[in-house]
């Protein structure tokens, strides 16, 4: 079963300083990565899909496929990245009707920069 | 381009009830999912339409039902409702230009349900 882990519910972190949002993923094929991203009071949305290999409001994330991770960096924080962070993989799901594949989303880290 | 939009946005049923959620996804998008947000599971994927038909399926009981309309417009329902079917569900579309593999997923604001 494919499976995504981000161990840290909660990040806090001053503003200018690094942040690093650890996701680990499970899945025995090629997997296609996200992080979605909810501010406070706004709908869910995409901030960037490894297949794209694009930076989105200065954050990145690179797939490592040895460590099965994607974790999502940015050098110098802003305040107004407080928000909920989400990783997510697309591949086929146990249930699958043989269409199109869901979603699997991580639990969620919650990071908070402080001024 | 209006986004998708889901109704209504807040419910309170009891339990045994069922409901049915509504959800609009954006002009020219073909595919919609659904997704149960609570906070000790998260988000769990529940189903995906495309042209109507059910592609793809969560890990849920068959008291969580969906279809889909000729204009993409899509309906969730749960049947006998239970105290832990109080969640947030959101629906999300996406034009599924790039077939099977999934596109960016564009949600709604979600239906908040609570089951007293």
């Amino acid at each position: 079963a494919q499976r995504v882990t981000q161990p840290e519910k909660l990040l806090s972190v001053f503003k200018g300083a690094p942040v690093e949002l650890k996701c680990n993923y499970s899945y025995s094929g090629s997997p296609e990565l996200f992080w979605y991203v909810q501010y406070s009071r706004q709908r869910l949305q995409l901030l960037l899909r490894h297949i794209s290999r694009e930076s989105i409001k200065g954050f990145t994330a690179d797939l490592n496929k040895g460590e099965t991770s994607f974790h999502l960096k940015k050098p110098f924080a802003q305040e107004e990245d407080s928000a909920m962070y989400y990783c997510a993989l697309s591949g086929r799901l146990v249930y699958s009707g043989g269409g199109a594949d869901g979603l699997t989303f991580g639990k969620g880290t919650h990071l908070i920069i402080q001024p | 381009k209006a986004g998708v939009t889901q109704t209504p946005r807040y419910l309170i049923k009891t339990r045994g009830q069922q409901v049915t959620l509504s959800c609009s996804p954006i002009s020219g998008h073909r595919s919609v999912s659904w997704y149960q947000q609570t906070p000790g599971q998260g988000l769990q994927f529940l189903f995906e339409y495309f042209s109507e038909t059910q592609r793809n399926k969560g890990n849920f009981p068959g008291r969580f039902s969906g279809r889909q309309f000729s204009n993409s417009r899509s309906e969730m329902n749960v049947s006998t409702l239970e105290l832990g079917d109080s969640a947030l569900y959101l629906c999300a579309s996406s034009p599924n230009r790039e077939g099977r593999r999934q596109e960016t997923q564009y949600f709604g604001p979600g239906t908040r349900l609570l089951v007293l």
